[in-house]
């Protein structure tokens, strides 16, 4: 069955330090997308980015990157410099190409950036 | 900016009151999800839609219903609501072949 696990219900950090989230995946699907999602306590859902199973370069988008370790299925979120605003949930997510678009959600990871 | 749109916004309403819940894309996207989401839980597919006429049920098993009669509208109705309804509602649309999938501000839905 296709799951997604994130470790850390509550991360901290300080401003302008960068901080890893961490999201492990399982299935057995060759094709498949990797996403991570930022939701505010206003709870809308907010894209930051994605990886494909098959893109040969960790995704970057800013301050946002991904490292993707296929080998050991795991696709952690690492945010640069953070930011007051970037105190939110994040979510990992999966979705199965062969399968349909619908995502497959972790539990979320909060996290808190303090002055 | 995505252009998908959830109304109402929050809703408090007493157990076993008939409820739709609106959600509406100007991206023309053919596919669209509705989501259910626990306060600081994960998103549950509940419904999707790859295009008119066309729904399905997602993993989580719901009471609700969903119509598609047009490609920019994906309404989610409760016949007769009760307080295991209440939740947050996010709907989402996604292009045929694309990777994102935008989301609404959601819906915060109390059955008292």
């Amino acid at each position: 069955a296709q799951k997604i696990t994130q470790t850390q219900p509550g991360m901290f950090v300080q401003e302008k330090e960068a901080v890893t989230l961490d999201c492990t995946y399982d299935t057995s699907d060759p094709s498949y997308g990797l996403f991570w999602y930022k939701q505010p306590s206003s709870g809308e859902m907010i894209f930051l980015i994605y990886q494909g199973s098959y893109d040969q370069q960790n995704a970057t988008e800013g301050r946002y990157s991904l490292n993707f370790q296929k080998a050991r299925k795991s696709a952690n979120l690492v945010i640069s410099a953070s930011q007051l605003g970037d105190s939110a949930m994040y979510f990992c997510a999966m979705r199965l190409n062969q399968a349909g678009t619908a995502l497959i959600f972790g539990k979320g990871t909060t996290l808190s950036v303090s002055s | 900016e995505a252009d998908i749109y959830q109304t109402p916004r929050y809703l408090v309403i007493g157990t076993g009151k008939k409820i739709t819940l609106e959600c509406s894309q100007t991206m023309g996207h053919d596919k669209m999800y509705w989501y259910q989401q626990d306060p600081g839980m994960e998103l549950h597919l509940i419904h999707y839609s790859y295009g008119v006429n066309s729904t399905e049920k997602g993993d989580l098993s719901s009471e609700s219903t969903v119509s598609r009669i047009r490609t920019e509208h994906f309404p989610l109705t409760l016949e007769s609501a009760r307080p295991s309804h209440t939740s947050q509602y996010l709907c989402a649309s996604s292009e045929l072949r694309g990777n994102e999938q935008f989301f609404g501000p959601g819906t915060r839905l109390t059955v008292l």
